[in-house]
């Protein structure tokens, strides 16, 4: 597609379990990033990849956070032993090298029961 | 720490009509990008308008402009003559990491147009 493609739109999970969010960028597009977006906040930032390289990885917020994008293209956060504060839209979004602007997906809307 | 602040959490203006929202924002780096997003009920985040703050000149697209004073860290949105389309969150952001353009947000104004 043109856009960023994010799955599942909604997920809803217990609490402890496992969960996977996928990203599927814009092809061409070198530099991915991640971030959580609680409601009625601003998306905050969690990490950043550089074709495959995870150049910044400050924003996640403990260590059952991961991420990674073997192949510089797709990407995938995983989220271990979830917690409810772990709920909210996890936000991925695409750019060219550089300053330029980054084109986001629709979200992952991430319930945890 | 680098900051964005949007001290209007909620904005509602007739249709046709011109409103501004307002954005500050904390750096001391001397060159970074200033942006304004748009977030619809879909969620998808929507790049509005840029502005690189090296330049002088205000940004404009269209029904969009900024007014940009770098010296206050503003960095105001103003939409003419609004329509119900551009009922939405608006969200100022802002990056100074060249190398790793990772955005820091606003906590948003959410904006609702009149019919």
């Amino acid at each position: 597609g043109a856009g960023v493609s994010q799955s599942p739109r909604y997920k809803v999970a217990k609490r402890g379990q496992d969960v996977a969010l996928r990203c599927d960028p814009i092809s061409g597009h070198v530099s991915l990033f991640w971030y959580q977006q609680a409601l009625g906040q601003g998306p905050e930032f969690l990490t950043y990849f550089q074709n495959e390289a995870q150049l910044d990885k400050s924003g996640l917020p403990s260590d059952r956070f991961f991420a990674e994008r073997p192949e510089g293209s797709v990407s995938t956060l995983k989220i271990q032993r979830t917690q409810q504060e772990d709920s909210a839209v996890y936000l991925c979004a695409s750019s060219l090298q550089g300053p330029q602007p980054q084109h986001f997906g629709d979200g992952t809307r991430l319930s945890i029961l | 720490a680098q900051t964005v602040t949007q001290s209007q959490p909620e904005m509602s203006v007739q249709e046709a009509e011109t409103v501004t929202l307002s954005c500050t924002y904390d750096t001391s780096e001397s060159n970074y990008y200033l942006f304004w997003y748009k977030q619809p009920p879909s969620r998808q985040m929507i790049l509005v308008i840029r502005q690189e703050a090296y330049k002088q000149q205000n940004a404009t697209e269209n029904r969009f402009s900024v007014n940009f004073q770098k010296a206050a860290k503003s960095f105001s949105l103003k939409i003419s003559d609004s329509q119900l389309g551009d009922t939405a969150m608006y969200f100022c952001a802002f990056t100074t990491n060249f190398g790793n353009e990772k955005l820091t947000f606003g906590t948003g104004t959410r904006l609702t147009i009149i019919p």
